[in-house]
């Protein structure tokens, strides 16, 4: 069956340090993989999608990374900031040619002050 | 609009009663999507709304949920004979039709079934 794990549940960082994220997947082909953030009480929130052609994505402060030999995904945080905590999900398409994403469980970032 | 609008926020209803959760997409958005987050688990995909096509309810656990969407706007998902284990987060995103462009979420109605 298809999975996505995120291997942690709560990662804890202090501030100004790098925080790297990994999202794993089996069984999926996936052609894009997607990362949210998610605030308590809020929706998901659009953050980053890197292709599957593509090594590296980055906006501002924040890289992915896609390497589909590995089946992984890596989600970093530079110079990390309290206002960064919140969970962070990842996402796949079901499929080809489904528009439905697989969301992973996410991983509970917290930066220390 | 300028976001996805869900209402009500929060709801409390008595086991087996019906309830009725509302979206309001983002204007030309064709795409449309609820998912449900229970404590601790993930989002679990429910229903899918495409333009004029008919819907994906692969992702429905009962046939006491159902969902329709008029218009190709407003949705409404309705539980019928709620149960407790209904208790969840329920959210509703859109697109424009393609994922690759990022899913646009609410931020959802809590149910409380008691």
């Amino acid at each position: 069956s298809q999975k996505i794990e995120q291997n942690s549940e709560a990662l804890n960082i202090q501030e100004g340090k790098t925080a790297t994220l990994t999202c794993n997947y089996t069984n999926y082909s996936p052609a894009y993989l997607q990362w949210y953030r998610q605030d308590p009480g809020r929706g998901p929130v659009f953050l980053l999608l890197i292709r599957e052609n593509e090594k590296e994505k980055r906006k501002e402060r924040l890289k992915v990374t896609f390497d589909t030999t590995l089946k992984q995904s890596l989600f970093h945080i530079t110079a990390s900031q309290p206002a960064d905590s919140a969970t962070y999900l990842c996402a796949l398409l079901r499929g080809a040619g489904s528009y439905q994403l697989t969301f992973g469980k996410g991983t509970k970032l917290s930066v220390i002050p | 609009g300028a976001g996805v609008s869900q209402s009500p926020s929060n709801k409390v209803t008595e086991k087996g009663k019906d309830v009725e959760l509302r979206c309001d997409p983002i204007s030309g958005h064709t795409a449309l999507y609820w998912y449900r987050q229970s404590l601790g688990q993930g989002l679990e995909f429910l229903i899918y709304f495409q333009g004029n096509s008919a819907p994906d309810k692969s992702g429905l656990p009962s046939d006491r949920f159902s969902a329709e969407r008029t218009g190709g706007s407003v949705s409404t998902l309705t539980i019928q004979r709620t149960q407790q284990e209904d208790s969840a987060v329920y959210l509703c995103a859109s697109t424009g039709g393609r994922a690759n462009y990022g899913y646009t979420f609410g931020s959802g109605t809590r149910l409380t079934v008691v």
